[in-house]
């Protein structure tokens, strides 16, 4: 059963584009949402995360958008790099069940330089 | 800066076999977690510690796979035997409690059975 479903599966955006990955879930006991950003080899790093009584976070470059009725959230990445190139996960957890992160199946983003 | 150290990196094994992953969480954290990433999919838990408890194994295959958290410090992970279709990246990652947000990864065991 996938909670957490994540689009696309891979990206290429020019240098100084705007990346756009979309995350929907089904659970409506979810109450944090982070994003994870993994190069290859490595571990994932948080990178950004809301919570669903804020519409936005911004971060840097990064920004975290939020429906909670329609229950998707998003990230973009403004003005890509090429150090953006990564794969992005999605993820969802319920704080009071021991913040179990459920993850998307990840996008591959790839920036052109 | 504090990391979770995992070993090995990389396991190459083969089916039938046993194979065990070690994991050193941040200092001071309390929750640890195991995760397996399938190539070209998002991590899914196995298993969660709160210090040595096991505090959710529900998706942890128990005909083979085992975990275990001692002194509430590191961990070990164990299957035996390995099947073909547990080749995957086993992640190991730590929070200093349980429902922290934040959830520190290291950077995995790379099992391939053969």
């Amino acid at each position: 059963q996938q909670q957490v479903k994540q689009s696309p599966q891979s990206l290429i955006v020019q240098k100084g584009g705007i990346s756009i990955i979309n995350c929907a879930y089904e659970n409506t006991a979810f109450d944090y949402f982070p994003w994870y950003q993994q190069f290859p080899g490595k571990g994932p790093a948080l990178l950004i995360a809301i919570r669903p009584d804020v519409s936005e976070k911004k971060e840097g470059r990064f920004t975290i958008s939020f429906n909670k009725s329609a229950k998707q959230f998003s990230l973009h990445i403004m003005d890509s790099q090429p150090g953006d190139s990564a794969t992005y996960f999605c993820a969802a957890s319920i704080r009071a069940a021991g913040n179990k992160l459920t993850f998307g199946g990840g996008t591959r983003v790839l920036v052109k330089p | 800066e504090a990391e979770v150290a995992q070993s090995p990196r990389y396991k190459i094994t083969e089916k039938s076999q046993a194979v065990a992953f070690w994991c050193d969480p941040i200092s001071g954290h309390a929750t640890l977690y195991w995760y397996r990433q399938i190539l070209g999919q998002g991590p899914e838990l196995l298993v969660q510690f709160q210090d040595e408890s096991v505090v959710d194994d529900s998706q942890l295959p128990k005909d083979r796979f085992s975990a275990e958290r001692l002194k509430g410090v590191d961990s070990t992970l164990k299957i035996q035997p390995a099947e073909l279709g547990d080749s995957a990246m086993y992640l190991c990652a730590s929070s200093r409690r349980q429902g922290d947000n934040e959830q520190f990864f290291g950077p995995g065991t790379r099992l391939t059975v053969l």
